[in-house]
């Protein structure tokens, strides 16, 4: 596609339950980030992927989350046994890598909210 | 410092009236500062990716300048309208090899008509 897309727009869930939030990145993007936002806060890094490399999972909050990248493209989070403070927008972003000049391109987020 | 600060948290500006806000980064390691625009339902759109210490950056009416040696960057918006209404986020990249940014909290702009 033309952008970033990311699915669903909104998701409500039920604490306890799990949650899959996917994003597809602009064709040709070899890396891969998702971000987060909660109430108040700032952009939250969570997870970076880049090409067949071991993805950085250092801003992963707990063991709840993870998330994979098949084929080098399209990214899915899982959230299992969802808490309340996991409410947030998700963002994933992509881009041809952060050297110098380059920008991340954002998808319009996931809104996750934990009842 | 140690995270990424920005002022004001919010700002109401009248439609005409220029305005601007600080982002203030680490100063060492420095490798690069972004500029983005999230308005409401969209997604954030790059404004600016700056490198060089004393850059200066235009778009539109929108400028931006960068101080890498004491670690602040301003945002600068000229005769502000109602478009310009979104959360202004910078972000930081330290060491050529690090590949995440670090994001500051964001200022809200609200332009009033």
């Amino acid at each position: 596609g033309a952008g970033v897309s990311q699915s669903p727009s909104n998701k409500v869930t039920e604490k306890g339950k799990d949650v899959e939030l996917r994003c597809d990145p602009i064709s040709g993007h070899t890396a891969l980030y998702w971000y987060r936002q909660s109430l108040g806060q700032g952009l939250e890094f969570l997870i970076y992927f880049q090409g067949n490399s071991a993805p950085d999972k250092s801003g992963l909050p707990s063991d709840r989350f993870s998330a994979e990248r098949t084929g080098g493209s399209v990214s899915t989070l899982t959230i299992q046994r969802t808490q309340q403070e996991d409410s947030a927008v998700y963002l994933c972003a992509s881009s041809q890598g952060l050297a110098m000049g380059e920008k991340l391109f954002f998808g319009s987020g996931t809104q996750l909210s934990v009842l | 410092i140690l995270n990424v600060e920005q002022s004001p948290q919010s700002l109401h500006v009248q439609e005409g009236d220029s305005t601007n806000f600080t982002c203030s980064f680490p100063s060492s390691n420095f490798y690069a500062l972004h500029w983005y625009r999230w308005e409401t339902a969209k997604s954030p759109e790059a404004l600016f990716v700056m490198t060089l210490n004393g850059d200066e950056k235009k778009k539109g009416r929108i400028s931006a300048t960068l101080n890498t040696k004491e670690g602040y960057s301003y945002l600068y918006i000229k005769g502000s309208q109602p478009e310009d209404s979104a959360t202004y986020l910078c972000a930081s990249k330290r060491n050529q090899g690090a590949q995440k940014l670090v994001f500051g909290q964001g200022t809200r702009l609200t332009i009033n008509p």
